[in-house]
């Protein structure tokens, strides 16, 4: 359903540390899901994706973790850095390719200096 | 990457205004293009579908006599808010998808901020 009324979740890290952002989703027939990132006044930018035939994947700096099993995603972000400091979004998109995105309810993420 | 430009970035229109919100592929052609609604500290809300030369597809309560999305070429897509009112304020986000040898992959626009005064 739809989030009207509520506040991103916050997550505040300290520089250098590794921060792990979570998501749920609601559709077991997703088959394939993608981790973006938005700063103020932007709009969203591409991190990283995973299909659902997999349970991990790694990019520089981050990991995504899918459990299909409890519909569960993940998005670490490793050694982090002030510029890391953004909303982090899961999206989920049903029948891969057919473009159509679902977006999660998001996450804001701070790094103290 | 792919660019998909949006524009205005922001603009202030008076209440019972239209306003237009153009999104362009700079450098790819888009079959499809997408846009979303969000407002402040809540996530992307899909509102239609935009297909090149054919009629949008609008989300569940959106309204399309109000939304009015023209799809003309396969690098413009536009978003016109008609009768504009204070609720309408919000940050308009496109999409637009390029097919790849892997995968179709969603490149966004900076975003349109309507403030409706």
């Amino acid at each position: 359903g739809e989030s009207v009324g509520l506040h991103l979740p916050t997550l505040s890290v300290q520089e250098g540390d590794n921060s792990i952002i979570n998501c749920a989703y609601s559709n077991s027939a997703s088959d394939y899901f993608i981790w973006y990132k938005q700063e103020s006044g932007k709009g969203p930018q591409f991190i990283i994706d995973i299909r659902s035939n997999m349970d991990k994947r790694q990019g520089q700096r981050v990991t995504v973790l899918l459990n299909k099993t409890v519909k569960h995603l993940s998005l670490q972000i490793a050694a982090t850095q002030p510029g890391d400091s953004a909303v982090y979004f899961c999206a989920e998109n049903r029948n891969f390719g057919n473009e159509k995105l679902t977006f999660g309810t998001g996450t804001r993420l701070t790094i103290i200096p | 990457g792919a660019v998909v430009s949006q524009h205005p970035s922001w603009v202030i229109c008076k209440s019972g205004t239209s306003v237009k919100i153009e999104c362009r592929s700079l450098d790819f052609q888009a079959t499809t293009m997408f846009w979303y609604r969000q407002f402040p500290k809540q996530s992307l809300m899909l509102m239609a579908t935009s297909n090149e030369g054919s009629k949008a597809t609008y989300e569940q309560g959106v309204e399309k006599d109000k939304f009015l999305i023209n799809h003309a070429s396969l690098t413009l897509s536009t978003l016109t808010v008609t009768s504009a009112h204070p609720e309408d304020s919000s940050f308009y986000i496109c999409s637009a998808s390029l097919v790849g040898r892997r995968r179709t992959e969603a490149f966004f626009g900076q975003g349109t901020r309507l403030t409706v005064v």
